[in-house]
């Protein structure tokens, strides 16, 4: 069984289309996280929810907006794609909102916007 | 403010010989340091973290990192690499609030035969 589930794993489209990344975790977490992957590798949260409530919004457009139906979902949807957008987005999941808590990666999904 | 540098983005051994991936940390609080490592396209996995208590920390795969406080320091190492251990390894330690991770640029480690 997969713990941390992205889907999908690939996304190709066009500037300026609208488009969801959807991620599940079966751990029973309490804590999500979207984290982002350019192209230089280097990884830096988006967001973090925890029991479905925002803790964590750091400095991103406001083109992308997290939702969160359940404490095991965590989507992430992003209006007006831009080239710059064109990375690796991680979702990941923890017991709870602390630093010591080991943090529980998906596979990833690989946006590439044209 | 919470920071990781790793030193060397790119490490070379052969296979056999010692691996050593340096990173270094500031924190304005008791730190907890993680190693994670990344296959190619695939998704982070955890190799090893400090939380508190003893300071030499054994992970997954045969590595192990020394928490050094003196020298602000959380080394990666294992004795004896394999063609296997090639990937992207990162440290990370939580941000000041201990909400999410703040990832150092990752190296890139080769292992040749």
């Amino acid at each position: 069984d997969t713990a941390v589930s992205q889907t999908p794993k690939y996304l190709v489209t066009q500037m300026g289309n609208d488009k969801s990344i959807k991620c599940e975790q079966n751990l029973g977490h309490d804590t999500m996280y979207w984290y982002k992957q350019d192209s230089k590798k280097f990884l830096k949260i988006m967001f973090s929810y925890n029991n479905k409530e925002l803790i964590i919004n750091e400095t991103v457009p406001n083109r992308f907006s997290p939702k969160s139906p359940d404490k095991a979902h965590l989507n992430l949807h992003i209006n007006s794609l831009e080239l710059g957008d064109s990375a690796v987005y991680f979702c990941a999941s923890s017991q709870a909102p602390t630093g010591q808590e080991t943090q529980y990666f998906g596979p990833g999904t690989r946006l590439l916007v044209l | 403010a919470q920071s990781v540098t790793q030193l060397g983005s790119h490490v070379s051994v052969s296979e056999g010989a010692l691996v050593l991936l340096r990173c270094n940390y500031s924190s304005s609080v008791p730190p907890y340091l993680f190693w994670y490592v990344q296959y190619p396209n695939q998704g982070l996995q955890l190799l090893l973290k400090y939380t508190t208590g003893a300071t030499l920390v054994k992970g997954i795969n045969g590595f192990e990192a020394e928490f050094k406080k003196s020298e602000t320091s959380f080394h990666l190492t294992k004795p004896s690499a394999h063609m296997s251990d090639a990937a992207e390894y990162f440290c990370a330690v939580p941000n000041q609030a201990g909400t999410a991770l703040i990832f150092g640029k990752g190296t890139t480690l080769s292992v040749s035969s």
